[in-house]
C-alpha cells in the first residue's frame, strides 16, 4: 500500500526566508508524486507534479521539488517566501496502478510567513 | 474554460437530514473523484466515478453513502441520516482520462451537521 508522510504539521519561516516543506512517501511501485495548496475555505490547486524524468520539477510560483528514490523523498522548496505563500501544503502519491490513480494525501503541512 | 464546479458550497443539515452534494466536472473530463477532509486531517479518498459507473467506492462509508456519475448531469455524493461526525469538507476532482495524472479541484463543499 502506498503513504505519504509529512514532517511537521506547522511550519513558520520569515519573509524573504527559505521554504523547506519534506515529504516521504512509501510506494511499491515508481510513484507519481504530487504537491497540492489550499488557501483558506478553497480548493487545492496543483503547485507541481512528477511522473518521470527530471528528478527536479519546477512548479508555479517559484517552488520546485527534488524527487529523491533512494531517500524515497519529494521535499517542497522555495528560495525566498513570500507573505502570499501562507497556506496549507499537501503532498499526495497517485495509486496509478489501481483503478484509475486515486490520490493519497499526507497530513498536510500549514505554512506561516512573518513579516 | 470553466473549472470543477460543486454546489452548495455550504450545506447545513440536522442529524438524520439527507445531504446531497453536486459536482460539475471540468468540461472534456469523465473521470470525478470525491475526497472528504475532516477538521484537522488531509484529505481522504472515497470514490471514483467515470460516466454511468463507479470505478472504485473502497473509501467509502458502508452504510449511508452513495455516489452516482449520470449519462447527464453532475456527479452526486449522497450522504443519508447524517450524523454529527459527517461534517467536514467534502472534494470533487476531475480529470480527463485515468492516465492523466492530474485532477484538478473543486472548491468543495462544507457541511455541518448541526
Amino acid at each position: 500500500a502506498q503513504s505519504v508522510t509529512q514532517l511537521g504539521s506547522h511550519v513558520s519561516v520569515s519573509e524573504g526566508a527559505l521554504v523547506l516543506l519534506r515529504c516521504n512517501y512509501s510506494s511499491s511501485v515508481p510513484p507519481y508524486l504530487f504537491w497540492y495548496v489550499q488557501y483558506p475555505n478553497q480548493g487545492l490547486q496543483l503547485l507541481l507534479k512528477y511522473t518521470t524524468g527530471a528528478t527536479l520539477v519546477k512548479g508555479i510560483n517559484g517552488f520546485e521539488a527534488e524527487f529523491k528514490k533512494s531517500e524515497t523523498s519529494f521535499h517542497l522548496t522555495k528560495p525566498s517566501a513570500h507573505m502570499s505563500d501562507a497556506a496549507e501544503y499537501f503532498c499526495a502519491v497517485s495509486d496509478r496502478y489501481n483503478q484509475g490513480g486515486k490520490l493519497i494525501f499526507g497530513q498536510g503541512t500549514e505554512l506561516s510567513v512573518k513579516p | 474554460n470553466a473549472g470543477v464546479m460543486q454546489n452548495p458550497r455550504h450545506l447545513v443539515r440536522r442529524r438524520g437530514q439527507e445531504a446531497r452534494l453536486r459536482c460539475s466536472p471540468m468540461k472534456g473530463h469523465s473521470h470525478v473523484y470525491w475526497y472528504r477532509q475532516l477538521p484537522e486531517e488531509g484529505l481522504k479518498f472515497m470514490v471514483y466515478l467515470q460516466k454511468e459507473n463507479i470505478i472504485d467506492e473502497s473509501g467509502m462509508p458502508k452504510e449511508r453513502f452513495s455516489a452516482e456519475f449520470p449519462k447527464e448531469g453532475p456527479s452526486i455524493l449522497r450522504i443519508q441520516q447524517v450524523v454529527r461526525g459527517d461534517s467536514a469538507a467534502y472534494f470533487c476532482a476531475s480529470s480527463p482520462t485515468s492516465v492523466e495524472e492530474t485532477q484538478y479541484f473543486g472548491p468543495g463543499t462544507r457541511l455541518l451537521v448541526l
